[in-house]
């Protein structure tokens, strides 16, 4: 079947790098997506690339897309304890479904 | 528009009984997304509809969970009878034209 996986947890000390990976396996994706969940809450689109992009930068995010191995990862420079949540990879299939991740938790130490 | 609406947004229940959530997607989305989430496997997709019409329904645990959608504002996810493993938030999610999916704030359930 066509999946996306990302692991489960993730925990940084503040002020470290935070890198969040996922893999897909539908290689006609089109766009792919990070979503975030604050806690308590539902989930935003955090951010996203276009699947015939390598790299996209905003600020402190870097979202890195190896279309060959169907790799991506977000990067987050300076984690802060402001952005422990729970982060969702998500893709943009041949038909225009979208698959999501089972999500990765943050948590950052202060 | 107020985004994806859900009630309740808590609720608590006793095994046995019937639980059925709500949700009013934003005006205009002809997807609608029912998605289940726990600490242990995370984000699960339930059930799809597309127009109103169930597209899959491949994730539904069991006979236990239906879900209708009887018009373009208006889903529910009914469990009958409900089990302490149902435990978990629910999400309601809708789309449209732009392929965003807008999540609502989800239900969060607790079954005893």
């Amino acid at each position: 079947g066509e999946d996306v996986e990302q692991s489960l947890f993730l925990s940084v000390r503040e002020g470290d790098s935070s890198v969040i990976n996922c893999t897909y396996t539908d290689s006609s994706s089109t766009y792919l997506y990070w979503y975030k969940q604050e806690p308590g809450a539902g989930l935003q689109l955090l951010t996203y690339i276009f699947s015939n992009m390598d790299m996209k930068q905003d600020q402190r995010l870097t979202v890195l897309l190896n279309k060959k191995d169907k790799h991506l990862s977000l990067r987050i420079a300076d984690t802060q304890t402001g952005d422990s949540a729970i982060y969702f990879c998500a893709e943009r299939g041949w038909n225009n479904d979208m698959r999501f991740g089972a999500g990765t938790r943050l948590t950052v130490k202060p | 528009d107020a985004g994806v609406i859900q009630s309740p947004r808590h609720e608590v229940t006793e095994m046995g009984q019937e639980v059925t959530l709500r949700c009013k997607p934003i005006s205009g989305h002809d997807y609608l997304f029912w998605y289940r989430q726990t600490m242990m496997r995370g984000l699960e997709l339930l059930i799809y509809f597309n127009n109103n019409v169930p597209i899959d329904d491949s994730g539904m645990p069991e006979d236990r969970f239906s879900a209708k959608m009887p018009n373009a504002s208006f889903s529910t996810l009914k469990i009958q009878p409900s089990e302490p493993r149902d435990s978990a938030v629910y999400f309601c999610a809708s789309r449209g034209d732009s392929y965003e999916q807008y999540f609502g704030p989800g239900t969060r359930l607790t079954v005893t």
